[in-house]
């Protein structure tokens, strides 16, 4: 079993869904990151999170400690929005989940 | 700019050759990550540096991959004798530590072996 967990590995939605991401880990942590990684292999920081909630713009990225679970919403979803989302929670080092590919069409 | 770069973007090399990557860190970042990614997968860890010291090695860091980072500023990932199953993503991260350790990436060096 994965130390971290994504689901779903593939989505695809209309212009204007709202999108949830979801990611569970078996770890100990200190904090949790959410990543973009677009076509061509750039990995860009959302959020890092230890407790609570962020937000940014559209996206929305929760966690809950005790059930060792993290989402990551995006509202209001655009094409530009398509992307790889990569959940990776932090002991020293990063420990990755796979993925989730996300298209959006218009 | 002052983002994490890495260098080359791209190499192709022949199976049995050697190849050196190089990463340049945020200039005060003190933590150098070095990580790998296949197709369709999510990065998996390599190596980290703290300053110019190697602190922790990944069981998938075989005696041909050696990693360097003599002056805690810039590192080098080295690979030697050069196997297809080397083909990967190659990422570098920085970080502060003390910033609860927020990792910045660069864009990559792309490694494909013929």
């Amino acid at each position: 079993k994965n130390e971290v967990e994504q689901s779903p590995q593939n989505l695809t939605a209309q212009e204007g869904e709202f999108i949830t991401i979801n990611c569970s880990y078996s770890v100990g942590i200190s904090a949790l990151h959410w990543l973009q990684q677009h076509p061509g292999g750039g990995i860009v920081s959302l959020f890092m999170l230890s407790s609570g909630k962020k937000k940014h713009g559209r996206l929305i990225a929760t966690i809950n400690i005790q059930e060792k679970h993290s989402s990551l919403h995006i509202t209001a979803s655009h094409p530009r929005d398509s992307a790889v989302y990569i959940c990776a929670v932090n002991d020293d080092k990063l420990i990755f989940g796979t993925g989730t590919r996300l298209q959006v069409f218009p | 700019d002052t983002g994490v770069s890495q260098d080359p973007r791209h190499k192709i090399t022949k199976r049995g050759q050697n190849v050196t990557f190089r990463c340049d860190p945020i200039s005060e970042h003190n933590r150098l990550y070095w990580y790998r990614q296949t197709l369709g997968q999510g990065p998996e860890f390599l190596t980290y540096f703290q300053n110019e010291a190697q602190l922790e090695k990944s069981r998938l860091l075989s005696d041909r991959f050696s990693a360097e980072r003599p002056k805690g500023s810039f590192s080098t990932l080295e690979i030697q004798r050069t196997e297809q199953g080397d083909s990967a993503m190659y990422l570098c991260a920085s970080s502060w530590l003390e910033d609860y350790n927020e990792q910045f990436f660069g864009p990559g060096t792309r490694l494909t072996v013929l």
